[in-house]
């Protein structure tokens, strides 16, 4: 079974300071990996995915993440956190081993960011 | 294009009750889902489909139901309501690049 895990559930970062949320995943098959953001009182939203080409994948809003398989990461970074980055981040991974293409998504961390 | 529709958008349920969840997109996507998220645990999948007339259970299906007539439409059905389903419901619908398209999700509160 495929898990994920998001270290730390809150995260406190100063407006221009580099944003970093962490998952590591476990998968016995080669996995697709995505970041989903959720704004307030609204559904996830697609920041990126990695799909076995790039390891450095470029989303929206600046956001990007790397796929390390030697450390079973994919780590969410922006350079220069804004006030609209504040919402909760969740990492998922997508079981291609199973029919009806499954996500299995991390418990979330929720950021706020300090002016 | 209006991608995954919910309604209602907030519901409050006596215990013992039932409803139905509507969800509907208009992507043409064969596969469907319906998680629910409570707070701090991420979300969780309760049932999903590939196609119309095709359902299975997810990881937390007990106490739902599901049907998939249409392509584009998938209701959660809810029998017998408790304290322990009160969450936020998401229904989503997936691409073939295995992007997950969520609607804006339903507040149910069950007392």
């Amino acid at each position: 079974a495929q898990s994920v895990t998001q270290l730390g559930s809150h995260v406190s970062v100063s407006e221009g300071a580099l944003v970093l949320l962490r998952c590591n995943y476990s998968s016995s098959v080669p996995p697709y990996l995505f970041w989903y953001v959720q704004y307030p009182n609204q559904g996830l939203q697609l920041l990126l995915k990695y799909t076995s080409a790039a390891t450095l994948v470029k989303g929206i809003n600046g956001f990007e993440a790397e796929f390390k398989k030697s450390e079973t990461s994919f780590h969410l970074t922006k350079p220069s956190a804004h006030m609209s980055d504040a919402a909760e981040y969740f990492c998922a991974v997508s079981d291609l081993s199973a029919a009806g293409n499954k996500l299995t998504f991390g418990g979330g961390t929720r950021v706020l960011v300090k002016p | 294009n209006a991608g995954v529709t919910q309604t209602p958008k907030f519901r409050i349920l006596k215990i013992g009750q039932s409803m139905t969840l509507q969800c509907t997109q208009d992507m043409n996507h064969n596969y469907m889902y319906w998680y629910r998220q409570d707070p701090g645990m991420g979300l969780k999948l309760i049932y999903y489909s590939v196609g119309a007339g095709i359902t299975d259970k997810g990881e937390v299906p007990n106490g739902y139901n599901v049907s998939r007539s249409t392509t584009e439409d998938f209701p959660l059905r809810l029998e017998l309501a408790a304290p322990s389903q009160t969450s936020v419901y998401f229904c989503a619908s997936s691409d073939p690049t295995d992007t997950q398209y969520f609607g804006p999700g339903t507040r149910l509160t069950v007392l």
